[in-house]
């Protein structure tokens, strides 16, 4: 099963900062990570497919990049309605598997 | 506009069998370009891939849930279900189903999802 570590796990946030989140895959996986936004009490939605693919209605201050075992996700000029927490997923091999979140504060 | 809908018991006593059912409305099930998927959340905690189903009824579980777990399709009402045998209090989650695209396997679009709890 690939593992995937994420960090960090909190980051507490001023609005308009950067914020980069990390995603290490246990081993090679080419490009199939995806990141997903959970808001409070929402389900997930899909942000960034096959490592740094943009998703028709995501913001483009949501972008991806890496490749092989480590990738990341970076919000450009945070703003308020970003408060969430966020996961990667790899779909390189099976079981499908999730990296353990990162949970983004608003300052 | 794709909605995913779960319906079912929000509370099963341990040692029994936990079942769910997502409806889906806006797209067929049958569209050769999906998996159909469920994955849950234990209450706050990260998320955890149960298992998926093609409309020609493959499927593709987590070797950790496999023994109990089976998930199936009913093209005839454009909806599949989940059943998890021999539940305890480790499998009380909010259990989502959600589209998965066939290609990237990416999950698309989620259902609101549903809390299970499991309790006497």
């Amino acid at each position: 099963e690939i593992v995937l570590t994420q960090s960090p796990d909190f980051q507490s946030v001023t609005p308009k900062e950067k914020v980069t989140i990390t995603c290490r895959a246990s081993q090679s996986i080419g490009s199939s990570l995806h990141w997903y936004q959970q808001k409070p009490d929402q389900s997930p939605k899909l942000l960034i497919k096959y490592a740094s693919q943009s998703i028709s209605g995501v913001p483009s201050r949501f972008s991806g990049s890496g490749s092989g075992t480590d990738f990341t996700l970076t919000i450009n000029s945070l703003e308020a309605e970003d408060a969430a927490a966020y996961y990667c997923h790899q779909s390189s091999s099976l079981p499908w598997t999730f990296g353990q979140g990162t949970k983004v504060e608003i300052k | 506009q794709l909605q995913l809908q779960e319906s079912g018991p929000g509370l099963v006593k341990p040692s029994e069998t936990l079942s769910l059912t997502c409806t889906v409305s806006g797209g067929s099930i049958s569209s050769s370009s999906y998996y159909w998927g469920w994955i849950r959340q234990p209450p706050g905690k990260g998320l955890e891939w149960i298992g998926s189903i093609y409309y020609s009824g493959s499927t593709y579980y987590n070797p950790s849930l496999k023994s109990r777990v089976t998930i199936s399709v009913d093209t005839s009402k454009n909806q599949f279900s989940l059943k998890l045998s021999s539940v305890t209090a480790a499998d009380t989650a909010v259990y989502y189903c959600a589209r998965q695209r066939l290609r990237s396997c990416a999950f698309d679009y989620w259902g609101q999802g549903t809390l299970v709890t499991v309790s006497s």
